[in-house]
Formats: structure tokens, C-alpha cells, sequence
């Protein structure tokens, strides 16, 4: 009940094309759900998060659409850049404030010009 | 303003023996994270700490590791003796703790330990 599973593994995308990373959860304790990207030799830095009260947040290119009834969430990267290759985390976390994030198991993304 | 601070980047070491892992958090943070991440894997919480106690370790194999956070601020995690199995890169993260905006952990670069 504590997995957050991720997929695809890995993802291969043209410039310009939309990249779509997928999640599902089954404890329906969680509250908070971010996206974390994670560059190599580097630790995940948060994209962006949403709580189960609404059901798509945007920020520029990025969106996150959840839905709550099938525990499912996703990240939508409209308008992908070579520069947005990196790993992508979901994760889940009981407490809005401070308790552990569940991390999925990540999505390698490439993007090529 | 500075991110979280962790040292070495890297360490390399034969196997049973001991290892210690520093981390400052961002300034103002009570809350602080370690995280494991195996190669290929997402990061699972070690230990949590809000201020200076621990008030999550369920997840830290307590035979062979240990941590502190003196005066709730800096953070050691420490293996004695490592084993194979520990070579992964550990994640320190903090976040402002119970009364913040959100949950957002703030993450070091991480140590990667090679265990031989």
C-alpha cells in the first residue's frame, strides 16, 4: 500500500513533441503529490506538486492532470527541449507539511533535437 | 541562499569498514531527510528528524546505522561496518517543517558510496 509505481521506464521524445509519465498509488491516505526532476550527479529538485482536492494544475510547459477516483496522476511535458532530458520522480506523501515522500521508481527521459 | 550541503560527494571504501556522511541543511529548516537511492531507483527515507529528534527510523537498519543531529541543525549518518549492499548514493533533504507552505524537500547532490 506504501508503492507509488512509475511508468514508462524510459521515454524517448523529439524536440518539440509532448512527454507523458504516468503514476498510480494505492493508499488513499496520500495528500500531496509533487513531480521531481533529477539531473545526473545531482539530487531531484521539485518541478511541480498538486493536492487531491483539484484535478489538473499547469505551470508553463509542465501539467500535472490527477485523478483522484482511479488513483492515478500524470506529468505532461508539452513542448519537450533537449534540455528537459533528465529523470523524473513521482512521489506521495501522507502529511501535507513534512512527513516521508514515496518516490516511484523513476522515468529516464531523452529528448533529441 | 545556500542549498543543502553534503560531504563527500564521494567515498569509496572496502567493505566492514566504517563511513560517515555530513549534511547542512538549508538555514531555518527543522526538518531534516535522509534518503538512500539505489542505482535505477527512486530515494527511500532513512531516517527523518524534526529538530534535533528523530521521529521517523523505521526504515534505518539499526544493526549498522546510526545518526545524529546535534543541536538540530547539522546531520551525521554514519555505517558501521558496511556491507556490499550499501553501495548507493545517500540523499540528504530539509524542508521547513510542520507549519511550512508544503511538503517540498530540498535535496543535497549526495554522496555516492562505493562499497568494495
Amino acid at each position: 500500500q506504501q508503492q507509488v509505481k512509475q511508468s514508462p521506464q524510459s521515454l524517448i521524445v523529439q524536440k518539440g513533441g509532448i512527454s507523458i509519465i504516468n503514476c498510480a498509488y494505492e493508499n488513499t491516505a496520500f495528500d500531496y503529490f509533487p513531480w521531481y526532476q533529477q539531473f545526473p550527479g545531482k539530487g531531484p529538485a521539485l518541478l511541480i506538486a498538486i493536492r487531491p482536492d483539484v484535478s489538473e494544475k499547469k505551470e508553463g510547459r509542465f501539467t500535472i492532470s490527477f485523478n483522484k477516483s482511479a488513483k492515478q496522476f500524470s506529468l505532461h511535458i508539452m513542448d519537450s527541449q533537449p534540455g528537459d532530458s533528465a529523470t523524473y520522480f513521482c512521489a506521495a506523501s501522507k502529511t501535507y507539511n513534512t512527513d516521508k515522500l514515496i518516490f516511484g521508481t523513476g522515468t529516464r527521459l531523452q529528448v533529441f533535437p | 541562499e545556500a542549498g543543502v550541503v553534503q560531504s563527500p560527494r564521494y567515498k569509496i571504501i572496502e567493505k566492514k569498514q566504517p563511513v560517515a556522511f555530513w549534511c547542512n541543511p538549508i538555514s531555518g529548516h527543522n526538518t531534516l531527510y535522509w534518503y538512500r537511492q539505489n542505482l535505477g531507483q527512486g530515494p527511500e527515507l532513512l531516517i527523518r528528524y524534526e529538530n534535533e529528534e528523530a521521529v521517523d527510523d523505521s526504515q534505518l537498519p539499526k544493526d549498522r546505522f546510526s545518526a545524529e543531529r546535534l543541536k538540530g541543525v547539522d546531520s551525521t549518518l554514519k555505517i558501521q561496518p558496511a556491507e556490499l549492499g550499501d553501495s548507493a548514493v545517500y540523499l540528504c533533504a530539509s524542508s521547513p517543517g510542520a507549519g511550512g507552505v508544503s511538503n517540498e524537500q530540498f535535496f543535497g547532490p549526495g554522496t555516492r558510496l562505493t562499497v568494495l
